[in-house]
């Protein structure tokens, strides 16, 4: 089973601020590899697949890159909405499997 | 709109069984891969199970494998998840997710808390 870890596990960011999330695989996944956003009390929303594309209706201040084991999501200037916890995820072989996550919170 | 609802959730004992249901809507159901993930009490997500949109093809977490089943009714446009022998670790918000493809899920439900305690 592939193994997702997340740095950091905290990130304290001011509003405007850039934030740049870490994910990396214990092995190769290509580029099936998708980020979620979860506030408190809801369901995750898919923001990022195939390591780059933005999901229906997400705005371009979130991109993705990377590929193969090293990935990162980047929000370009924080809005207050965007403090949530972020997961990546990789579908390149089964099971799924989510990283533990990155908390984005308010400095 | 694009809708998952879950039901089907409660308090159980452990070694019993319960049957998740996820009600579809908004979308053509039988053209889509379906996935259950589940999320313990203030930990992460946790991929669980899929099965293919004719039900055909189905995978599971080691964590379960053996214990649940994943099923789907096309004509009903709903998906199940059969939880049997649960235990304390079965405890979680389960989520209902469609495919956008292979393994990448667009729509989720709300979630169903299962709670397993004696």
């Amino acid at each position: 089973e592939i193994v997702m870890t997340q740095s950091p596990a905290t990130l304290s960011v001011s509003p405007g601020e850039r934030a740049t999330l870490s994910c990396r695989a214990s092995q190769s996944v290509s580029s099936n590899l998708a980020w979620y956003q979860q506030k408190p009390g809801q369901a995750p929303r898919l923001l990022i697949y195939g390591a780059s594309a933005r999901a229906t209706g997400i705005p371009a201040r979130f991109s993705g890159s990377g590929s193969g084991t090293e990935f990162t999501l980047t929000i370009s200037s924080l809005q207050s909405e965007d403090f949530a916890v972020y997961y990546c995820q990789q579908y390149n072989n089964w099971p799924l499997v989510f990283g533990p996550g990155t908390k984005v919170d308010i400095k | 709109q694009v809708q998952l609802v879950e039901s089907g959730g409660g308090v159980v004992q452990p070694g019993r069984s319960l049957r998740l249901s996820c009600a579809a809507s908004g979308f053509t159901f039988s053209s889509y891969g379906m996935h259950w993930v589940r999320q313990a009490p203030g930990k992460g997500l946790e991929w669980v199970a899929v099965v293919s949109y004719d039900g055909n093809t189905k995978y599971y977490a080691d964590s379960v494998k053996g214990r649940f089943t994943i099923s789907r009714d096309n004509s009903k446009n709903t998906l199940y998840l059969q939880m049997n022998s649960l235990q304390a670790e079965d405890t979680a918000v389960y989520y209902c997710a469609k495919e956008l493809s292979r393994g990448t899920l667009d729509i989720w439900g709300q979630g169903t808390m299962v709670t397993v305690s004696s």
